[in-house]
């Protein structure tokens, strides 16, 4: 079973750092790129990042470029998110997920971490 | 920047059927595939329709999707409408330059 988890969501001041996991299995991680979508509360999906299959290709949503790094560990099967520079816009649920890049589809999701940045 | 619209919510009875559209801003949605995801309260999304007019196994066919390039937009139809479908919808592309985009999302009430 394709199963995706994500971890180390938490509280934040403005202007700190986090960084989250996501701890694939199920499938050949290695052979898939992989994402981050997040989701403030009450509202709609925005794509974060994405990220190639060895790690030389990065694309960011422009309201974190400079803030976040996507990056991905293949021999551990993880992905990750750095977020430095935390804002209150930033707080949200934040989801992994694994991309069939030709459709440019995510599937499946991870049930996702909450980050709150709040004073 | 390319935007999906979609509308706030749609309700409908229970067996009867409902369409939810998202419209692309600008070039042609049929350049690039829409996927739709559902999501109900406190869950992640699942995806309902993919390549357009895909249902991943275990969707049942009471989900469709369709594109309609008159109209620039994606569609995704359910027809025989359960309590359970009640769930918010969101349509996902990409706009050709690297950036994935998602609608704003349909409050679906089966009432």
């Amino acid at each position: 079973e394709v199963q995706l988890v994500e971890s180390g969501g938490g509280l934040v001041q403005p202007g700190g750092s986090l960084r989250l996991s996501c701890a694939a299995s199920g499938f050949t991680f290695s052979s898939y790129w992989m994402s981050w979508v997040r989701q403030a509360p009450g509202k709609g999906l925005e794509w974060v990042a994405n990220i190639k299959q060895d790690g030389s290709d990065k694309y960011y949503v422009d309201s974190v470029k400079g803030r976040f790094t996507i990056s991905r560990d293949n021999a551990k099967n993880s992905l990750y998110l750095q977020m430095n520079s935390l804002r209150a816009e930033d707080t949200a649920m934040y989801y992994c997920a694994r991309v069939f890049w030709g459709v440019r589809w995510f599937d499946p999701w991870g049930q996702g971490t909450l980050v709150t940045v709040s004073s | 920047n390319f935007m999906l619209t979609q509308p706030h919510s749609v309700s409908e009875s229970p067996g009867k059927t409902v369409t939810i559209s998202c419209t692309g801003s600008s070039g042609s949605i049929a350049s690039n595939y829409v996927q739709w995801y559902q999501q109900r309260p406190g869950s992640a999304p699942t995806t309902v329709i993919y390549e357009d007019n895909q249902r991943p196994s275990g969707v049942p066919a009471r989900f469709s999707g369709s594109i309609d390039s008159s109209s620039n937009s994606a569609s995704l139809t359910i027809s025989g409408l359960k309590t359970e479908d009640e769930a918010d919808y969101y349509c996902q592309s990409y706009d050709g330059s690297n950036h994935w985009v998602f609608g704003g999302g349909t409050k679906l009430t089966v009432l």
